[in-house]
Order: structure tokens, then sequence, then C-alpha cells
């Protein structure tokens, strides 16, 4: 079983819909959890990090941390064609980083 | 907010010479960096840790006498891919962890290798 489990998608929905991407994982001392995002032939980005359980909000996104069920969640709202890329998930204990397999996610006008 | 260099973005070269990558933090130190190759629309694949001062450490399968990686100071480390092959064409991102937020690690834009 992979330490972190993220469907590939691909993800295709209307302009100004609500995307949810997801991941779960199997270890407990995960301790802090982030989403990237990946355009094309780029290096991934930083979108958001949260290192407890709950919600942590900016802008039109909001990372969601449920340690009890071992799941995270990007919610992104009023999507835009602009967010059109690959979303990845990562997880850290100690200092080792683990990513899943990232969804690719296109927003049509 | 943190940025990470890498460079050349795109490189093409012919099989049997040898291709160096740079990969830079511009504002920050990073003690440990990480090299990873992508295959299209595959997910990162983690080739080596490298760390300031010491020997790279190199995940299972990946050839430490093929991939030579040396991390010569706080803000630079390069990835030099020794007698190419065209099967070590790819997209290789380098990333640098902020000495001073451990849990944030930041990517280069990545550097296209293709071996002729």
């Amino acid at each position: 079983q992979k330490e972190v489990e993220q469907d590939p998608g691909p993800l295709s929905v209307p302009e100004g819909a609500i995307v949810s991407l997801n991941c779960t994982y199997s270890n407990s001392a995960f301790q802090y959890f982030m989403w990237y995002r990946q355009y094309s032939r780029k290096g991934p980005e930083l979108l958001m990090y949260t290192y407890s359980s709950g919600n942590k909000e900016d802008g039109r996104f909001t990372a969601q941390v449920d340690k009890s069920s071992k799941y995270i969640s990007l919610f992104i709202r009023d999507s835009q064609p602009s967010d059109s890329a690959t979303y990845l998930c990562a997880m850290i204990t100690g200092n080792q980083f683990y990513f899943g397999t990232g969804t690719s996610l296109t927003v049509i006008p | 907010g943190a940025v990470v260099s890498q460079h050349p973005s795109w490189v093409i070269c012919k099989s049997g010479t040898s291709v160096k990558i740079e990969c830079r933090s511009l504002d920050f130190q990073a003690t440990t960096m990480f090299w990873y190759r992508q295959f299209p629309k595959q997910s990162l694949m983690l080739m080596a840790t490298s760390n300031e001062g010491s020997k790279a450490t190199y995940e299972q399968g990946v050839e430490k006498d093929k991939f030579l990686i040396n991390h010569a100071s706080l803000t630079l480390s390069t990835l030099t891919v020794t007698s190419a092959h065209p099967e070590d064409s790819s997209f290789y991102i380098c990333s640098a962890r902020d000495n001073m937020k451990s849990y944030e690690q930041y990517f280069g834009p990545g550097t296209r290798l293709t071996v002729t």
C-alpha cells in the first residue's frame, strides 16, 4: 500500500464549478499536509499547507484535513480555466516528504 | 516568496555526452535539496536527496555513478547526467527546503533534457 493515495483523474469541470480534490494516507505520523499546483512543463508551486485537522482558507482555495479518517481535501470555488493544472498533495513526517501521484484538472470555459 | 531557479530550462545533447543541471535557491538557504524526475503525465519520482557538504542519498534503483550530485553551498546543487542515453530524456526538477521552514519545499521550474 502506498503511503499516499491520490486519484489521478483526469477531472473535467465547467467554469464556475466547485472542485474537490482528495488524498488519503496510511501513516498517522504525518505532521504537515500540503497542496501543490503544477502547470504543464513547469515545476510544482506550493498552494497551501496545514498541520492540523480542520479547514484553512486562502481566497478561492480551502484545504481540509481530517486526521481521524486520514483524509485531506482541496476545494476550489468558482473554478477558472487558469486553474487547469495537475494538483499534488504532499505530506511530511520528520524529514521525509511523500507526494501523491497528482490529479489532472481541466476547467472548461 | 521563496524562489528556486534551474539552469538550463531545456537542453538537447548527443548520446554519450554529459549534461550538468544547476539548482539555486535565490532568497533562502537550503541545507537540503531534492532532485526529481518526471515522465509525461506521471508524478514526481524522487531520485536523490542532496545535503550541503556531504554525499547525496540516492533512492533505490537510481545509479549514483550516472547521476552525479554535488551540493557545494547552501544555495547551489548540481545534477550531472553522465554518458547520457536517449532513455535519460526526461523532465528533471529540483526542490529546496528552506532551513527556516522545514515543512516547506520549493520547486524549481524544471529542466527538459532530450538526448538524441
